[in-house]
């Protein structure tokens, strides 16, 4: 049974960076692509990007700029690093595996990181 | 890249069905047969329904079918049940190797 686990911190001050981490337990992170998608409270599913176990990489355009992802194979975990964040960026944060092509079977519980001072 | 477009709501009786379309451009939904749709009940993760336009995870009742013609997806569920309510979202590949989501749709079972 394939398993994700969001981790971080619930609270991260406006301009500073978002860092979340997705344990992976039941399956191999070299097995797949693994993927970080977020939605605001209230609101519709946004993708944030995906790592393969080689580290490459691709991110939705409109947060390229801010978007870092990385992975411990030796961990079996993959993480997020959303630089200068701002309200915006408030949101439920879930990590995923996919089927193939970025169609996720599954998903990690979501985790709420919230934006404020 | 642009979200899809779904309908913000639609509803049925117990019994019926109902179908929620999902319309994109050729770049996502038109170039490719990587179109998934997700179930998304309050407070919950996501749940993969249809994966590759119209293939059912294992375990997914097959009430549940998809299909696609030109630009647009469409997801129908047949014999309407209470539990079905909830939110539904589509998926695309993209030409960009990324992925887009389309708006969401409520359902509600009268």
């Amino acid at each position: 049974q394939v398993q994700l686990q969001e981790s971080g911190p619930g609270l991260v001050k406006p301009s500073e960076t978002l860092s979340l981490t997705c344990t992976v337990s039941g399956d191999s992170i070299t097995s797949s692509y693994w993927s970080w998608i977020r939605q605001p409270p209230g609101r519709g599913l946004e993708w944030i990007g995906f790592i393969y176990y080689t580290g490459s990489t691709n991110y939705n355009p409109s947060l390229k700029s801010r978007v870092t992802m990385s992975l411990d194979t030796s961990k079996n975990q993959f993480s997020l690093r959303l630089s200068s964040v701002s309200a915006a960026d408030t949101a439920i944060y879930y990590c995923a595996r996919e089927v193939h092509y970025l169609q996720f079977e599954y998903w990690g519980q979501g985790t709420l990181v919230t934006v404020s001072s | 890249q642009s979200a899809l477009t779904q309908p913000a709501s639609v509803s049925g009786s117990p019994g019926q069905s109902i179908t929620i379309s999902c319309t994109g451009t050729s770049s996502d939904i038109g170039g490719y047969n990587y179109v998934s749709w997700y179930q998304q009940h309050p407070g919950k993760a996501p749940k993969l329904m249809i994966y590759d336009v119209s293939n059912r995870p294992s375990g997914v009742s097959p009430r549940f079918s998809g299909s696609k013609s030109g630009n647009t997806a469409s997801l129908t569920i047949s014999g309407l049940q209470a539990e079905d309510e909830a939110d539904y979202y589509c998926s695309s590949y993209t030409t960009s190797s990324t992925l887009v989501f389309g708006g969401g749709t409520k359902l509600t079972v009268l």
